[in-house]
């Protein structure tokens, strides 16, 4: 079985500060993908950025990135430069393989930017 | 471009009474669908998938239960509502394994 640990229940980062959302995984597959997603207070699931276990190197969206450490199972999310917008819940999911189609959500980050 | 519709965007339903959330998606022609169920201050949980026309995988067992019965439309049902039943359900649709693209979500409160 899979597993994601979001140790942060919450977040606070200054306005244009960066900011990194803590995820550590546990997982026996060989081959699996990493998610990251924002929830605003809207409640839609925003998706952010995508880690697959086999990439060389870590992912980057823009503003977003992630900070890949597989001998550490940890896949942190990183925002830089953060604006009031990004005020949001964040959950990092893990999905199993290639062929399956499920993600299994850790309980996620309320991240809070403060002007 | 794609779009997921999901309505209703909340409902208030007494214990006992059935259920039905609908779900439809545009633009892209057999989309993996799926349902998850989030409870408060919880991340999301996997209720149903379906891959095709009729084919519905069920991930946790319970009173709920899901039906896809054109390409593009995802229903998920209940006949008899308990106060458990109370969350936030979000329709999700792929292209294969791929990332998820989530609706806007229906709050359920069964009183």
């Amino acid at each position: 079985a899979q597993k994601i640990t979001q140790t942060q229940p919450g977040m606070f980062v200054q306005e244009k500060e960066a900011v990194t959302l803590d995820c550590t995984y546990d997982t026996s597959d060989p081959s699996y993908g990493l998610f990251w997603y924002k929830q605003p207070s809207s409640g839609e699931m925003i998706f952010l950025i995508y880690q697959g276990s086999y990439d060389q190197q870590n992912a980057t969206e823009g503003r977003y990135s992630l900070n890949f450490q597989k001998a550490r199972k940890s896949a942190n999310l990183v925002i830089s430069a953060s604006q009031l917008g990004d005020s949001a819940m964040y959950f990092c999911a893990i999905r199993r393989g290639a062929g399956s189609y499920q993600l299994t959500f850790g309980k996620g980050t309320k991240l809070s930017v403060i002007p | 471009s794609q779009t997921i519709h999901q309505w209703p965007a909340t409902l208030v339903q007494p214990v006992g009474s059935p259920l039905s959330l609908e779900c439809t998606v545009e633009g892209t022609s057999n989309p993996n669908l799926y349902w998850y169920r989030q409870a408060a201050g919880r991340g999301l949980q996997l209720l149903f998938y379906s891959v095709g026309i009729g084919q519905i995988s069920s991930e946790v067992p319970q009173n709920l239960s899901a039906s896809r019965p054109q390409d593009r439309q995802f229903i998920l049902s209940s006949k008899k509502l308990l106060l458990s039943d109370s969350g936030f359900y979000l329709c999700a649709w792929s292209q294969g394994p791929a990332e998820l693209f989530f609706g806007s979500g229906t709050q359920l409160s069964v009183l």
